[in-house]
């Protein structure tokens, strides 16, 4: 079975400063995918960004960047540029061998002026 | 563009209620469909998830059901409600291709938020 963890449960970041959120993985497959997702208060879940296991090159969506070490079994995200609106719940998902994403528990972060 | 649409936005209702939410899709076709349930401050869990019309599989032993009438529909249903039943539930769609490193990207309805007295 897959296992996401995200260590952290919640952050307080600056504005204008950049954030890591963690995220490890375990699984066995060779073959799987890393998602992250936004949850604002409002509830809604927002894709960001993704990382496929066979990519070579670290993927980047605008602000958001993740620091994938696969040997490691880590796929950080990276939010630059803090901003007010980025302060929300941020979860990790993997998928693996399946059509079903395994989330984590999530990383509550507040953006201060 | 493709939308996904799910209601009521909110709900109370009585312990041994039935329950029906509905999701829908809209631009596209045969999508994958899944409900998802989220207790306060956690993650997801997986309910069900369907691949086709009437095609439902189930994650978690319980008493909600999930149905998919039509091509872009699926429903969650409790014949009586429980007190754990209470909690926030969010409708997925994706566009299956590929193995699974491939990017599906599952695309999220704004939810409901279920209480049950």
């Amino acid at each position: 079975a897959q296992k996401i963890t995200q260590t952290q449960p919640g952050m307080f970041v600056q504005e204008k400063e950049a954030v890591t959120l963690d995220c490890t993985y375990d699984t066995s497959d060779p073959s799987y995918g890393l998602f992250w997702y936004k949850q604002p208060s409002s509830g809604e879940m927002i894709f960001l960004i993704y990382q496929g296991s066979y990519d070579q090159q670290n993927a980047t969506e605008g602000r958001y960047s993740l620091n994938f070490q696969k040997a490691r079994k880590s796929a950080n995200l990276v939010i630059s540029a803090s901003q007010l609106g980025d302060s929300a719940m941020y979860f990790c998902a993997m998928r693996a061998n399946d059509y079903k994403l395994s989330f984590g528990a999530g990383t509550t972060v507040t953006v201060r002026a | 563009s493709q939308t996904i649409h799910q209601w009521p936005a909110t709900l109370v209702q009585p312990v041994g209620s039935p329950l029906s939410l509905e999701c829908t899709v809209e631009g596209t076709s045969n999508p994958n469909l899944y409900w998802y349930r989220q207790a306060a401050g956690r993650g997801l869990q997986l309910l069900f998830y369907s691949v086709g019309i009437g095609q439902i599989s189930s994650e978690v032993p319980q008493n909600l059901s999930a149905s998919r009438p039509q091509d872009r529909q699926f429903i969650l249903s409790s014949k009586k409600l429980l007190l754990s039943d209470s909690g926030f539930y969010l409708c997925a769609w994706s566009l299956e291709a590929g193995g699974p490193s491939a990017k599906n990207i599952q695309y999220f309805g704004a939810g409901t938020r279920l209480s049950v007295l």
